[in-house]
């Protein structure tokens, strides 16, 4: 079955400085991985999508990088806020499935 | 529409007793999921619907559990017999079956079970 891993559970980042949490996958035929962000005591929120056929996307002060030869992924948050404390998950999904595959996330602690 | 909407938000039972859950999805998303969150992990998969159409079950995680969504709106998830091992966070989830917007779940805040 799928295997997702992140590389850092916890990740402790000063305000302003931009951060990065990394997410490994295991299963080849994933073809699209969103980025859900939980703060707590509530459900995931979507914060950006790729498609295996592209290596970069950019949002709003974030930025994705897809590197399907090692099968990792990256989230890069700019400027990083205290609002963008949270657990942070990668979810590699088979295009044809349904089911997003969501590992233990990477907890990301904004610090004044 | 204001999202996803989950109930309760806690529930705190006996051990033996059945509990449910409703889950009312954004209106125009004809897709529901039901996930369950373990303290420190992510969301883990349990069943999907398009309209009323149960279309994925095997990932329930005993026939304890079953979810319905009669009239392709609101759906609920009972657990029977509760077992202490059933005390988790369970999300619900809605998306479009079409477009961009197929892929992008957008999860109410969660019904928090506590079985004593």
């Amino acid at each position: 079955g799928e295997s997702v891993g992140l590389h850092l559970p916890t990740l402790s980042v000063q305000e302003g400085d931009n951060s990065i949490i990394n997410c490994a996958y295991s299963n080849s035929a994933s073809d699209y991985f969103i980025w859900y962000k939980q703060e707590s005591g509530k459900g995931p929120q979507f914060i950006i999508d790729i498609r295996s056929n592209m290596d970069k996307r950019q949002g709003q002060r974030v930025t994705v990088l897809l590197n399907k030869t090692v099968k990792h992924l990256s989230l890069q948050i700019a400027a990083t806020q205290p609002g963008d404390s949270a657990v942070y998950f990668c979810a590699p999904r088979q295009d044809s499935g349904y089911a997003l595959n969501f590992g233990k996330g990477t907890s990301l602690l904004v610090t004044p | 529409d204001t999202g996803v909407s989950q109930n309760p938000r806690h529930k705190i039972t006996k051990r033996g007793q059945n509990v449910t859950f409703r889950c009312d999805p954004i209106s125009e998303h004809n897709r529901l999921y039901w996930y369950r969150q373990t303290l420190g992990q992510g969301p883990e998969f349990l069943t999907y619907f398009q309209n009323e159409a149960q279309l994925e079950k095997s990932r329930l995680l005993s026939d304890r559990f079953s979810a319905e969504r009669p009239k392709g709106s609101f759906s609920t998830l009972e657990i029977q017999r509760t077992e202490q091992g059933d005390s988790a966070m369970y999300l619900c989830a809605s998306s479009d079956s079409t477009g961009a917007g197929a892929n992008v779940l957008t999860f109410g805040a969660g019904s928090r079970l506590t079985v004593l």
